[in-house]
């Protein structure tokens, strides 16, 4: 198993303002993903997080607006660019060892924008 | 859309009845798995069940998988206060390397 530490776990953010979220895993992952959640609503993937390369992006989502970091194994950045109202939301880091595996997550980071 | 579709949305019952909790799927996939998330907090794997494979058990879940349907259920026996939380189906997708989530059911197990 892998224990998942992002932070922060919450914030609250003026709009147009960027924050970077960090992921840290505390043993090797061979895939690290970012998933949005909407309170109350289920996970959308955002990116799949590519170790020493450009993250894979979902429809939907761009790297201006949410560019991904991988330098490692075991740790991952999501940042949250240019942040409107409609970017609150928690921001979930995972990691799993190999395809169709079981996921472990992070608590989430809640974000809130005004 | 990503999300598969889940039903009901929302379950209400009483301690010691089952819950029984359903999703379909768009996609062929590889493997059907269960999460479980408490308010507020990250999700937890429940149990996974391969696209080869019709039901599966784990304690108190039983997990059933029809690929025909594309569809899967989840049944929680002797349901406790505890269990009241969201659970998620999440399909992994065949050639694939992502993981798609339903939409969810809200249990909320009454004492």
């Amino acid at each position: 198993s892998a224990v998942i530490s992002q932070k922060p776990s919450r914030d609250i953010c003026q709009r147009g303002t960027s924050l970077t979220i960090q992921c840290q895993v505390d043993s090797q992952v061979t895939m690290m993903f970012w998933y949005r959640q909407q309170p109350g609503q289920s996970l959308t993937l955002i990116a799949t997080a590519n170790q020493g390369s450009e993250a894979t992006y979902e429809s939907g989502f761009v790297i201006d607006k949410f560019p991904i970091s991988r330098p490692n194994l075991t740790f991952s950045t999501l940042t949250v660019s240019n942040m409107s109202p409609e970017d609150s939301s928690i921001y979930l880091c995972s990691g799993g060892t190999g395809p169709g595996g079981e996921l472990f997550f992070g608590e989430g980071s809640r974000l809130t924008v005004l | 859309s990503q999300q598969g579709e889940e039903d009901p949305q929302a379950l209400s019952i009483q301690e010691g009845e089952n819950a029984t909790m359903n999703c379909s799927y768009k996609t062929s996939i590889n493997n059907l798995q269960w999460y479980r998330q408490n308010s507020g907090r990250g999700l937890v794997h429940l149990i996974l069940i391969r696209s080869n494979e019709r039901e599966k058990h784990s304690g108190r879940l039983r997990v059933t998988l029809d690929t025909s349907k594309k569809s899967s259920s989840l049944l929680i026996t002797a349901s406790r206060a505890a269990d009241t939380a969201s659970y998620f189906c999440a399909a992994d997708q065949a050639g694939g390397f992502k993981t798609i989530f339903g939409a969810g059911t809200r249990l909320f197990v009454k004492a």
